[in-house]
């Protein structure tokens, strides 16, 4: 069984600041993990994914995600946030094999203030 | 590419009715999902399909029927609305893992908002 953690419903940053969201997960296996972002009213995109060949992955935008093995975590983060980051993300754990099953984290909204 | 699609963004049903959720991709993808979105719970999977003519349950499948006839096609049923099934619901594809174990990203539509009343 897997499973997704995200630590707060809702980040607020100022602009500028640094945005980091977390994600801790659980799985059996190792795992296969993503970011999505849903901006309002939108689907789902792909922000970036970890399929074990390095630990820190780059996104679009200027997001980034550092996977720890020892932490079981996924955080997403962004040096300077812009007022266009304001949407929710979501991480989501896959296990592999033929089924391609997602399980995705209750999201955290992010705010961005002026 | 359109990439996939989902018809029709909005719908108000009144309770027992029924209604199909249409979902579409013109990629090829073996894998296609609907899940379910509502807040403070994350996207939950309702059923899934890994190719033409094979289903299965997701984590939450009462109250819906899928098929896939065809590789472009997925198509969600609500067989007798209930106020319980107001949400958004969003279908997706993907590549299959298959032999190579690769896990490929799921591809999303904009979305259909379902209103039971």
């Amino acid at each position: 069984a897997q499973s997704v953690t995200q630590l707060g419903s809702h980040v607020s940053v100022s602009e500028g600041a640094l945005v980091l969201l977390r994600c801790n997960y659980s799985s059996s296996v190792p795992p296969y993990l993503f970011w999505y972002v849903q901006y309002p009213n939108q689907g789902l995109q792909l922000l970036l994914k970890y399929t074990s060949a390095a630990t820190l992955v780059k996104g679009i935008n200027g997001f980034e995600a550092e996977f720890k093995k020892s932490e079981t975590s996924f955080h997403l983060t962004k040096p300077s946030a812009h007022m266009s980051d304001a949407a929710e993300y979501f991480c989501a754990v896959g296990s592999g094999g033929t089924a391609s099953k997602l399980t995705f984290g209750t999201g955290t909204r992010l705010q961005v203030t002026l | 590419n359109a990439g996939v699609t989902q018809t029709p963004k909005f719908q108000v049903l009144k309770t027992g009715q029924s209604m199909t959720l249409q979902c579409a991709q013109d990629m090829n993808h073996e894998y296609m999902s609907w899940y379910r979105q509502d807040p403070g719970m994350g996207l939950r999977l309702i059923h899934y399909s890994v190719g033409a003519g094979i289903t299965d349950q997701g984590e939450v499948p009462n109250g819906y029927n899928v098929s896939r006839s065809t590789t472009e096609d997925f198509p969600l049923r609500l067989l007798s609305a209930a106020p319980s099934q107001t949400s958004v619901y969003f279908c997706a594809s993907s590549r299959l893992a298959g032999a190579s174990n690769t896990f490929y990203e799921q591809y999303f539509g904009p979305g259909t908002r379902l209103t039971v009343t």
